[in-house]
């Protein structure tokens, strides 16, 4: 069975500062891997999303993912953040080829402090 | 593009009231999906729609949940005789077919119930 593990709850970050979130996968095939973002009360955005090809993936806002097959992870990054960026941000896992049935992880709250 | 449109936001239920949510996708995606997301955790699959048919139901789906695309477009998710333990969001994402660039789900803004 496919999982996500995010391993941190909760981080707190100053503005401008850089920021790295962590995203442990378990999938027995090459896997589909996301990262959404989601403000109180509001639906997910998707921030990026990684398939195939270059490892290391662009987003919106400024964000980045990096694929490691060998260390099962998916981790997000931003080298300067902004207090806009307080949110909390999903991880998902889902199969090739398709986007139904996703499983995603519990999430990391990002707290932002100017 | 007007996004996927979920109504009500909110609904507050007694236990054992049945309640009905709606789901209208992004025009041209043909796949429809509900998702559940209780406080503190990510949203977990519930059951998804290609076009009017309905493909597949996750465990969390009890009997006292059914969800319907009758016309393939718009969706509604009905909870019979609720309980204290269904309050949550329900999240509605939709996709377009998989394709060269696997589509990938966007999400309505969710409806939350409570049931007191």
């Amino acid at each position: 069975a496919q999982s996500v593990t995010q391993p941190d709850i909760h981080i707190t970050v100053s503005e401008g500062a850089s920021l790295e979130l962590r995203c442990n996968y378990s999938y027995g095939a090459t896997p589909y891997l996301f990262w959404y973002v989601q403000s109180p009360g509001q639906g997910l955005q998707l921030l990026l999303k990684y398939f195939s090809g270059d490892t290391l993936v662009q987003g919106i806002k400024g964000f980045e993912a990096e694929f490691k097959r060998s260390q099962s992870s998916f981790n997000l990054r931003k080298p300067s953040v902004h207090w806009s960026d307080a949110a909390e941000y999903f991880c998902a896992v889902g199969p090739t080829g398709t986007a139904s049935k996703l499983t995603f992880g519990t999430g990391t709250r990002l707290q932002v402090t100017l | 593009d007007t996004g996927v449109s979920q109504d009500p936001r909110h609904k507050i239920t007694k236990r054992g009231q049945n309640v009905t949510f709606r789901c209208d996708p992004i025009s041209e995606h043909n796949r429809l999906y509900w998702y559940r997301q209780t406080l503190g955790q990510g949203p977990e699959f519930l059951t998804y729609f290609q076009n009017e048919a309905q493909l597949e139901k996750s465990r969390l789906l009890s009997d006292r949940f059914s969800a319907e695309r009758p016309k393939g477009s718009f969706s509604t998710l009905e909870i019979q005789r609720t309980e204290q333990g269904d309050s949550a969001m329900y999240l509605c994402a939709s996709s377009s077919p998989p394709g060269p660039n696997n589509s990938p789900l966007h999400f309505g803004n969710g409806t939350r119930l409570t049931v007191t």
